[in-house]
């Protein structure tokens, strides 16, 4: 069985500060995506890495895959409120179609 | 071009009673997921479905729960006499193909 674990839990921080969400595992992957799910909706995805080492921007968020495709890192720089939110790791071994879940960061960002 | 719509958004059942969750892929999506999420916890895969085919059951428990994905009209998740144990979110995603997944809103099933 894949597991996917994420760390922090649970992260509460002023706007303004960096923060970094780690998604850890023993298994390899194909690739790996990273989600952010608001109260009452689905996940959104944010990204999808597929290369060992690759790094991706999204404006302040900065994402990576390990270089052995074990784990990835999210990284948000100058938080705002509007960063608040579930964020999810989720990873894709071999060809398969279906998607294995981390256990998820719950980010709260207050002024 | 609408999204992924699942319904109903909330669902009340009694235990033993049935519950179906239908879900309406994107315009042009012919792949279907269901995944089932527990309060504070990440997604777990269910079922992967074609139209009128399952291609991956691996994630759906052995008794009491189905799903289908007709020819015509919504993929559907089936569990029949719930227990509360069955409370929880459940989201169905669609893609194109097998990757590129949209998910939708989710129905959030209440057993009392």
């Amino acid at each position: 069985t894949q597991l996917l674990e994420q760390s922090p839990q649970f992260l509460s921080i002023q706007e303004g500060e960096n923060l970094t969400v780690y998604c850890n595992s023993s298994s390899v992957f194909s690739s790996l995506q990273w989600y952010r799910q608001e109260p009452g909706e689905g996940p959104v995805l944010l990204v999808t890495v597929v290369t060992g080492g690759e790094v991706k921007k999204l404006k302040r968020l900065t994402f990576q895959f390990g270089d052995a495709r074990k784990d990835s890192s999210l990284h948000i720089t100058a938080a705002q409120p509007g960063d608040t939110g579930l964020y999810l790791c989720a990873g894709r071994a071999g060809t398969a179609s279906k998607l294995t879940f981390g256990t998820g960061t719950r980010l709260q960002v207050t002024l | 071009n609408a999204g992924v719509m699942q319904n109903p958004r909330h669902l009340v059942r009694r235990r033993g009673q049935e519950a179906r969750l239908r879900c309406s892929p994107m315009k042009g999506h012919s792949h279907v997921y269901w995944y089932r999420q527990l309060p504070e916890e990440g997604l777990k895969f269910m079922v992967y479905l074609q139209k009128e085919n399952i291609i991956d059951e691996s994630g759906m428990p052995k008794e009491r729960f189905s799903a289908e994905f007709p020819k015509e009209g919504p993929s559907i998740l089936r569990i029949q006499q719930v227990v509360r144990g069955d409370s929880a979110a459940y989201f169905c995603a669609s893609s194109p193909r097998e990757y590129g997944y949209t998910f939708g809103s989710g129905t959030r099933l209440t057993v009392v």
